[in-house]
């Protein structure tokens, strides 16, 4: 079983509040990541670092930011949240050796957000 | 444009039965193919790794295989149980560059009925 924790699970909340979607892994890896997923469709990589104080943005464009100031915390924040960010996502990280094109990836439960 | 399809996009089954779900690529260079499992309301676990060199691992009643020359992979179940029913993702890498890229397919969404 991965050891890495996404709060909350579930959130609803109201157009154009600010939430934080927290990530937490205690394995050590360098690599996190941030995906989105929603019903029947593939994940797409919104957010990734590849260690502390680094941060790049993915393949789908977010309008959430994210940080990384200590090594097992990569939280995500969306400024003022809008329908259209009602999603699943989904938070992962992999070890030293692997990464986006090696190695395995161990994900967290996800957090569902709905914005009504 | 580097793609992962799967296929059936759903499937029911009866408990002890045997199924097989499909995963075709274009991804190219290629790096390795992962399946992974991911039950409802959870994150996606991998179940195994497929490199170029090959064709065949199994993970107890799992069976992936690879032919990297048509650029098909498939997942076998054997003798499946309710707890088989979940999304199998097909993940895909590429060796493009330092950085790498995964590929994800959209799932083949398996139910497994008693």
């Amino acid at each position: 079983e991965a050891d890495i924790y996404q709060t909350p699970r579930y959130l609803v909340i109201g157009t154009g509040k600010k939430i934080t979607l927290e990530c937490s892994q205690t394995m050590g890896h360098d690599k996190m990541y941030w995906y989105q997923q929603d019903p029947g469709m593939e994940l797409h990589l919104i957010h990734y670092s590849y260690g502390v104080n680094s941060t790049e943005k993915g393949d789908l464009s977010s309008e959430s930011t994210v940080s990384r100031i200590r090594t097992e915390h990569f939280p995500l924040t969306l400024e003022s949240a809008r329908p259209s960010h009602t999603s699943q996502y989904l938070c992962a990280s992999s070890d030293p050796s692997g990464g986006q094109n090696t190695g395995e990836l161990f994900f967290g439960e996800g957090s569902r957000l709905t914005v009504l | 444009k580097n793609q992962v399809e799967q296929s059936p996009q759903s499937l029911i089954i009866l408990e002890g039965k045997n199924c097989t779900l499909q995963c075709n690529y274009t991804v190219s260079p290629f790096s390795n193919l992962r399946w992974y499992k991911q039950d409802t309301g959870r994150g996606p676990v991998s179940l195994t790794i497929m490199t170029f060199s090959e064709n065949t691992k199994s993970n107890g009643r799992y069976t992936a295989t690879l032919d990297a020359d048509t650029k098909q992979s498939s997942l076998h179940i054997t003798a499946s149980q309710l707890s088989d029913s979940a999304s199998y993702i097909c993940v895909v890498s590429d060796r493009g560059s330092t950085l790498g890229r995964l590929y994800f397919g959209r799932g083949t969404q398996l139910t497994v009925w008693p």
